[in-house]
């Protein structure tokens, strides 16, 4: 199996653009989570699905962070409009069973100037 | 309260010595799971261990072992013969009853000296 996969791996934006992530989770994992990384706050979960479905946004900081799982497939993270402190590595992972261990992409290391 | 606290911000050790990295956690569920990941500088998240707070006996996967201490709530991961390439940055987790939302600490840093 491939694996989670992310892309981009790397993303450089300006302050107010549009930022899209994207993730395909392991095949037949039914479960994809969105996380963040810094530093001064660690890794965050940000939202999580489960058969396509938002489960738990509580974790997304603000309006301008939206997340989408149209398949089973493929989800999108979008970042509109992007501001410096939105600069992370966020990390999809994908878990066959909610409770089962989540195997993790490579995660995108953003960076909004 | 912090679900998982990892106290040990960077641990050195001697190659081929043995390292425990310390994991407290905080529930009051009966039912939990706990994890650990494994995070080297090039940045991805690898799944070393799972403990489930049934389990009558610890966890071991190779050179991994988990020192589950259920009264205490530590789940202490125990590396044997270190290797260079174990040097990384170590999550311990925690999935709470039958929720589906992971509680990471902050990690330690692993630097194995050769």
């Amino acid at each position: 199996d491939a694996g989670v996969i992310q892309s981009p791996r790397h993303e450089v934006t300006e302050m107010g653009q549009e930022v899209t992530l994207r993730c395909k989770p392991i095949s037949g994992h039914d479960y994809l989570f969105w996380y963040r990384q810094t530093m001064m706050r660690g890794l965050e979960l940000l939202i999580y699905f489960n058969n396509n479905v938002p489960i738990d946004d509580s974790g997304m900081p603000e309006d301008r962070f939206s997340a989408k799982m149209p398949n089973a497939s493929f989800s999108t993270l979008k970042i509109q409009p992007s501001e410096p402190r939105d600069s992370a590595v966020y990390f999809c992972a994908s878990s066959l069973w909610g409770n089962d261990e989540q195997y993790f992409g490579p995660g995108t290391r953003l960076t909004v100037t | 309260a912090q679900k998982i606290t990892q106290t040990q911000p960077g641990m050195f050790v001697q190659e081929k010595e043995a390292v425990t990295l310390d994991c407290t956690y905080d529930t009051s569920d009966p039912s939990y799971g706990l994890f650990w990941y494994k995070q080297p500088s090039s940045g991805e998240m690898i799944f070393l261990i799972y403990q489930g707070s049934y389990d009558q006996q610890n966890a071991t996967e190779g050179r991994y072992s988990l020192n589950f201490q259920k009264a205490r709530k530590s789940a202490n991961l125990v590396i044997s013969a270190s290797q260079l390439g174990d040097s990384a940055m170590y999550f311990c987790a925690m999935r709470e009853g039958t929720g589906n939302q992971f509680y990471f600490g902050t990690g330690t840093s692993l630097t194995v000296i050769p």
